[in-house]
């Protein structure tokens, strides 16, 4: 089955801090998996995937197939970093299959 | 930059009715996408449409739900005899393809709620 689980339902980290998201993914092929943010009332975006092995304000994430897991970290927590985070995993067709999303909150 | 953009941004509607939700998708993309999220769950994948016919859509997309793109540049989701649980936000989104590195980008959704 083809399931993205992110175990957060909210993390909330001091600015400054370091932060990791977790994502964990069930994917029988080979997956190809995306960092979407939702800032408060603005649309979903795409904020990196792992095939472009970029780091996007400051965040990263490595795949590990081993432990099939696509982490999001960023060193230094910013205020502005305070969003909706969705994991997503894409099926090769197109289709997003998204997990149950963490909201980041970061405190001043 | 170009963006997807969705209306209405919220629509009430009377269990029984029936709803057009409506996304004008980037001009040069040609996968389309509808997902749902209803409050407090998951965001979930309804559909995805490409040259003029569904290519996948999932369990949820059931009889009462179809989607059209009726001239060349709006893509609708109709539902047909809307159910309290319809109630959700509706995002459009579309991708220039479906494959590697090809980003799907979002509207900004339709909060849809039946009373």
């Amino acid at each position: 089955a083809q399931r993205v689980t992110q175990p957060e339902k909210l993390l909330s980290v001091f600015k400054g801090a370091p932060v990791e998201l977790k994502c964990n993914y069930s994917y029988s092929g080979s997956p190809e998996l995306f960092w979407y943010v939702q800032y408060s009332r603005q649309r979903l975006q795409l904020l990196l995937r792992h095939i472009s092995r970029e780091s996007i304000k400051g965040f990263t994430a490595d795949l590990n197939k081993g432990e099939t897991s696509f982490h999001l970290k960023k060193p230094f927590a910013q205020e502005e970093d305070s969003a909706m985070y969705y994991c997503a995993l894409n099926n090769q067709g197109g289709k997003l299959i998204f997990g149950q999303g963490t909201e980041l909150s970061v405190k001043p | 930059e170009p963006e997807v953009t969705q209306t209405p941004s919220h629509q009430v509607t009377q269990m029984g009715q029936e709803v057009i939700l409506r996304c004008v998708p980037i001009s040069n993309h040609l996968y389309f996408y509808w997902y749902r999220q209803i409050l407090g769950q998951k965001v979930e994948f309804l559909v995805s449409f490409y040259n003029n016919e569904i290519s996948e859509k999932s369990e949820i997309f059931d009889d009462q739900f179809s989607v059209e793109r009726p001239d060349g540049s709006n893509f609708t989701l109709k539902i047909r005899s809307t159910k309290l649980e319809d109630s959700a936000m509706y995002f459009c989104a579309s991708s220039e393809s479906p494959g590697r590195e090809r980003e799907a980008f979002f509207g900004q959704g339709t909060r849809l709620t039946v009373v």
